[in-house]
């Protein structure tokens, strides 16, 4: 049963540059969640993504946008990196609200830094 | 305002014993879900345990078991018998059913030394 997967590990930017990260769902799972995570830190959401649009977000600039296919893959894109951008990001799935239990599942993660 | 506390910035225990660490968090909703994830130095998160508000009934997943008391929004998280595979940082999160998001606390480092 493969898990969460996000690509790739690590990542070196600077500042201005534009990022994608990349995630792949739990097999059967059709729910994304994006969130970063800053040093010393517990994770902040993001946003979240089901049937390819995007169904609720969190308290972050319009420079981070996203993307879910129809595959149920997800794409994280951040534009005009800022320094602040330096994080972990983590991607997690679940199954839509409804169809089954309330838990999220996360991948490795995908380092930033932005120098 | 929604929110999670977690009062112990670092912990320790040895081997074997038994450790509790505790959870706080704030919120008016009555349908939510709470979860204990474990991040290892591999940076991984992993769902440890999870916990239906509505449920009286307190999780345990093997050697990990909660303390759910509702009335006084309290979640704390019970490792028995300790093992140095436990070492990481443990974070404390709830998730409401009509928002589908989790909301961590800032998190617990755990240290189990042989």
């Amino acid at each position: 049963d493969a898990g969460v997967t996000q690509s790739p590990t690590h990542l070196i930017k600077t500042r201005g540059q534009q990022v994608t990260l990349r995630c792949s769902p739990k097999s059967g799972h059709d729910t994304v969640s994006w969130y970063q995570q800053a040093l010393g830190q517990g994770p902040q959401f993001i946003f979240q993504y089901y049937e390819e649009e995007e169904r609720q977000r969190g308290n972050f600039p319009d420079r981070f946008s996203g993307h879910q296919f129809p595959n149920y893959s997800s794409e994280l894109n951040v534009n005009a990196l800022l320094l602040g951008d330096s994080a972990l990001y983590l991607c997690a799935s679940s199954l839509a609200v409804g169809q089954g239990p309330r838990e999220q599942y996360f991948g490795p993660g995908t380092r930033l830094t932005v120098t | 305002a929604q929110t999670v506390t977690q009062s112990q910035p670092e912990m320790s225990v040895q081997e074997a014993e038994t450790v509790t660490l505790s959870c706080t968090y704030d919120t008016s909703e009555s349908n939510y879900y709470l979860f204990w994830y474990k991040q290892p130095p591999s940076r991984q998160m992993i769902l440890v345990i999870r916990q239906e508000a509505y449920k009286q009934q307190n999780a345990t997943e093997n050697r990990f078991s909660v303390n759910f008391q509702k009335a006084a929004k309290s979640f704390s998280l019970k490792i028995s018998d300790s093992q140095l595979g436990d070492t990481a940082m443990y974070f404390c999160a709830f998730l409401f059913e009509s928002t589908d998001k989790l909301i961590f606390g800032t998190g617990t480092r755990l240290q189990v030394f042989p």
